[in-house]
């Protein structure tokens, strides 16, 4: 059936240490994914995307990889900072058009100073 | 830029009543998406809206419905309460579809008793 999982529910870190974030996913159907974050008493906020003509985007302190052979998809943050402190989901479109977008279960990562 | 606007941001009901979520998206987005983010199921899509017309649904009941206006500003309604509807609905916008790149508002927080 169609998931989108994350490996580890937390993470922890030191600041200025680079946060690998993972995510696998089950249906190879999927061409689009994205990245958000949520911070406590907020809704999630888009980080980044990657479509799967790609492998690897790269966006401010913010790096996407994706494997589609093993359907592997990780999210990199370099110098990871006290406010990166948040719950990361990782996201897919199950191959459907427009804004139907299938979550997976979210990663804490906290950032210790 | 005002971001999108959720209200009422919580509220209690009891079984069996209903209630109205309300969404103004970020001006001049017409897509409009809501999602229900649970602990034990994460988020999960409930529908989207583009041009008044809902373009996909979740897997969701019936008793769960929405509608958008000229205006792009959307409402759900969820009828005959359960204590399972509890959770955080959240309001997401877009200026297309076919876009990961969703903008949140902060959410509904609803409380089944």
């Amino acid at each position: 059936g169609e998931s989108v999982g994350l490996h580890l529910p937390t993470l922890s870190v030191q600041e200025g240490d680079n946060s690998i974030i993972n995510c696998a996913y089950s249906n190879s159907a999927s061409d689009y994914f994205i990245w958000y974050k949520q911070e406590s008493g907020k809704g999630p906020q888009f980080i980044i995307d990657i479509r799967s003509n790609m492998d690897k985007r790269q966006g401010q302190r913010v790096t996407v990889l994706l494997n589609k052979t093993v359907k592997h998809l990780s999210l990199q943050i370099a110098a990871t900072q006290p406010g990166d402190s948040a719950v990361y989901f990782c996201a897919e479109n199950g191959n459907q058009a427009g804004t139907a977008l299938i979550f997976g279960k979210g990663t804490t990562l906290s950032v210790s100073s | 830029k005002a971001g999108v606007t959720q209200t009422p941001r919580y509220l209690i009901k009891t079984r069996g009543q209903q209630v109205t979520l309300s969404c103004s998206p970020i001006s001049g987005h017409r897509s409009v998406s809501w999602y229900q983010q649970t602990p034990g199921q994460g988020l999960q899509f409930l529908f989207e809206y583009f041009s008044e017309t809902q373009r996909n649904k979740g897997n969701f009941p019936g008793r769960f419905s929405g509608r958008q206006f000229s205006n792009s500003r959307s409402e759900m309604n969820v009828s005959t309460l359960e204590l399972g509807d509890s959770a955080l609905y959240l309001c997401a916008s877009s200026f297309q579809r076919n876009t990961g790149e969703l903008f949140f508002g902060e959410g509904s927080r609803l409380t089944v008793l």
